[in-house]
C-alpha cells in the first residue's frame, strides 16, 4: 500500500536555527497537509496546500513557517528561526486523487523535532 | 468552529472483551468523521471514515463506528479486542471542504490478558 514518507525521523536543532522537514506524499495525491503534536497534547492542524499554494492555515502557522513543493514528489515545511515551543512531532499527510470531498488524509510516521 | 471531545483519556479492557470508545463532535452541518490509531512511535493510521450514507461504517482490523446525528456522536466499537489493539485512538472531524482535520485529545487503550 502506498505510504507517506517523512525524513528525518528525529531532528535536533539549536534554538534560532532554521529547520526543514521533508515529506514525500503518496504519488498521485493532490492535497498536502502539515500537522503537529506537542508531547502530551492533541494533534493540531498547521496548513493545507493545493495547486502550489496554501489553501488554509491555522493561527499557529505564522511568518516563521513556510511550505513548498519544490519538485513533483517532495513537500517541505520550513521553520525559519526555531523556538523552544516548536519542539513537537510534525506529521505530513496527503489526500485526494481528484475529489478531496471523498478522500481521507493519509499520514506519515512523523518527524520528532527537538529544539535545544 | 468544529471541535471533538473524547471523554475517556484511558481505557483498560481484557483481551477478548468488547470495546467502545466515545467521540462527540461539534459542527454546524454534516461533518466528515474519522478514527485514527497511533501505535507508540508510529504515525496515524486511518481506521475508518464517515462521509455520507450508511451511518454504520466498517473499518480495518474489525473496527466499526456509528454516526448518530441526534447525539453528535461517532463511537468506535470492536466486538473482541486483541492485545495488538493497544494504542492511542483519535477521533477527528472535518468540515466543508474536507481539508482541516480537528482531532480529539485521544483515548489510550490498554489491553490486559
Amino acid at each position: 500500500e502506498p505510504e507517506v514518507t517523512q525524513t528525518p525521523s528525529h531532528q535536533v536543532t539549536q534554538m534560532g536555527q532554521e529547520v526543514i522537514l521533508r515529506c514525500v506524499p503518496i504519488s498521485n495525491h493532490l492535497y498536502f497537509y502539515w500537522y503537529r503534536q506537542i508531547l502530551g497534547q492533541k494533534v493540531e492542524f498547521l496548513v493545507s496546500f493545493y495547486n502550489n499554494e496554501i489553501s488554509e492555515k491555522s493561527e499557529i502557522f505564522d511568518d516563521q513557517f513556510s511550505v513548498e513543493r519544490p519538485d513533483g514528489s517532495n513537500f517541505t515545511l520550513k521553520i525559519r528561526s526555531t523556538k523552544l515551543e516548536d519542539s513537537a512531532m510534525y506529521f505530513c499527510a496527503s489526500s485526494g486523487t481528484g475529489d478531496k470531498f471523498n478522500q481521507p488524509q493519509h499520514f506519515g510516521d512523523g518527524t520528532r523535532l527537538s529544539i535545544l | 468552529a468544529q471541535s471533538v471531545t473524547q471523554p475517556d483519556i484511558h481505557i483498560t479492557v481484557s483481551e477478548g472483551a468488547s470495546l467502545e470508545l466515545r467521540c462527540n463532535y461539534s459542527y454546524g452541518a454534516t461533518p466528515y468523521l474519522f478514527w485514527y490509531v497511533q501505535s507508540p512511535g508510529q504515525g496515524l493510521q486511518l481506521l475508518l471514515k464517515y462521509f455520507s450514507g450508511d451511518t454504520l461504517v466498517q473499518g480495518i482490523k474489525g473496527f466499526e463506528a456509528e454516526f448518530k446525528r441526534s447525539q453528535s456522536s461517532f463511537n468506535l466499537r470492536k466486538p473482541s479486542v486483541h492485545w495488538s489493539d493497544a494504542a492511542e485512538y483519535f477521533c477527528a472531524v472535518a468540515g466543508f471542504g474536507n481539508e482541516k482535520l480537528t482531532f480529539g485529545t485521544g483515548t489510550r487503550l490498554t489491553i490486559i490478558p
